[in-house]
């Protein structure tokens, strides 16, 4: 069965640093999404993406935060400078017409 | 804006007991419904869904109605095994229809444990 596959699985970086977060979608999905659970919190949507361009985004998805389809296979998620707040599961998912298919996480640690 | 709340957690029940996880929701328009199971260590799974008002949602012998007049979507199930241990979400997307190219708006989860 197809699934989206996140890496790395766990990221520790320092304050500051940039980071990014590789995902690989189901191939025949059109939509692309990331999302993210702080903690003890409800998971948050972030973007979303489709046909090559951000089609929705969250206000936590600041300047700090853009998303690419480098090669028509992975979709990246870079956090430019990042900060303590910004610790968190992230999740990757991609979608049909039907249901968001999720990735395993990202635990994204910043020290 | 869109909003989700589900019932706090965690839930610890013993195996073959009745479940019910609340969610209630707030939402523009005709929302789509679903419920995401997560086991430890995996990504979120779609366990059912409702496009539309008074639509059953059923699958693993879970069950969850769409009540328009109530906003709400109650996860049920009538007898739970320890295999079914796992966090539980409510979420909605804005699209009506069943479609799920949408955002999903997420409640905040509802940790089940089921002991023998």
């Amino acid at each position: 069965e197809p699934e989206v596959t996140q890496t790395p699985s766990h990221q520790v970086t320092q304050m500051g640093q940039e980071v990014i977060l590789r995902c690989v979608p189901i191939s025949n999905h059109l939509y692309f999404y990331w999302y993210r659970q702080i903690l003890g919190q409800k998971v948050e949507f972030l973007v979303s993406f489709y046909n090559n361009e951000i089609s929705e985004k969250s206000e936590i998805f600041d300047d700090q935060f853009s998303v690419e389809r480098p090669d028509g296979s992975n979709f990246t998620l870079k956090i430019r400078s990042t900060k303590l707040e910004d610790s968190a599961m992230y999740f990757c998912a991609s979608s049909d017409w039907n249901e968001q298919y999720f990735g395993p996480g990202t635990r994204l640690t910043v020290t | 804006g869109n909003s989700v709340t589900q019932m706090e957690g965690p839930v610890t029940l013993s195996e073959e007991a009745f479940l019910t996880i609340n969610c209630t929701y707030t939402a523009t328009g005709y929302p789509s419904l679903f419920w995401y199971v997560q086991y430890p260590g995996e990504g979120l799974q779609l366990l059912l869904k409702a496009t539309k008002a008074d639509d059953k949602g059923s699958n693993k012998g879970f069950e969850a109605t769409y009540r328009k007049e109530t906003t709400s979507f109650h996860l049920e199930k009538g007898s739970v095994q320890v295999s079914d241990s796992a966090v539980y979400f409510c979420a909605l997307t804005g699209n009506a229809g069943g479609t799920s190219y949408g955002k999903l708006t997420f409640g905040q989860g509802t940790i089940l444990t089921v002991h023998p």
